[in-house]
């Protein structure tokens, strides 16, 4: 079955204590991004990446690193979380850009 | 960058009545326009796209527009059924920039 599948799907946790969302897509795709998700404000796209180690940041890659070793792999890494990081988080892929997205579960984080 | 406004932000609708939520956008370069809905809970899946060479397009009772002179684009609901009710998301991309950007979401209701 095609997806994207993130892990955790919740995840509480506190200030400063780095932590490692994992995504991952089985359909062959070149593009793959991350949105977080907040009330009011939609979903605001975080960093995308257009291949294997093609990486470039969206419009809130503040506080967030990510990188693309594997085709299929791309991580969303928060390496000193702060509380205005909680959200829920999507990842995405697709074909390539400018086609449609396939989304993920999404992600809960709370940071205390 | 580019800024994609969405209205209503909440709209509510008799079952079999039409909905319509339009979007502005403010890059001219901006050449894919795909919308999105998301139930509750889950995550955000496409419903309809358009590209920026045509006006129109269909799917069943969705459909959207674009007048690209203008820089607004609309979703058009027909006959709508209580499992229409959701958060739909518009979204504006340049080619060149390869960054999606999202409206603000609204919520539809179908009151049965």
């Amino acid at each position: 079955e095609a997806q994207v599948t993130q892990n955790p799907r919740y995840l509480i946790t506190v200030t400063g204590k780095k932590l490692t969302v994992t995504c991952s897509q089985n359909m062959n795709h070149e593009y793959m991004s991350w949105y977080r998700q907040d009330p009011g404000l939609g979903l605001r796209q975080i960093y995308y990446s257009m291949n294997v180690e093609v990486t470039d940041k969206g419009d809130v890659p503040e506080g967030y690193k990510v990188s693309r070793k594997e085709k299929r792999n791309f991580p969303l890494i928060l390496e000193s979380p702060s509380p205005n990081q909680t959200s829920l988080y999507f990842c995405a892929s697709s074909l390539r850009e400018n086609q449609p997205q396939h989304f993920g579960d999404g992600t809960r984080l709370s940071i205390l | 960058g580019e800024n994609v406004e969405q209205h209503p932000s909440t709209l509510s609708v008799q079952e079999g009545d039409s909905a319509v939520i339009k979007c502005t956008y403010s890059d001219s370069a901006s050449n894919y326009f795909p919308w999105y809905k998301q139930e509750l809970g889950k995550r955000p899946q496409l419903i309809i796209d358009i590209r920026s060479n045509v006006g129109e397009k269909k799917d069943q009772r969705i459909a959207v527009t674009l007048n690209k002179t203008a820089k607004h684009f609309s979703l058009h609901i027909t006959e709508t059924q209580p499992e229409d009710s959701a958060v739909y998301f518009c979204a504006a991309t340049k080619g060149s920039a390869r960054q999606l950007t999202f409206g603000s979401g609204t919520q539809l209701t179908v009151l049965p």
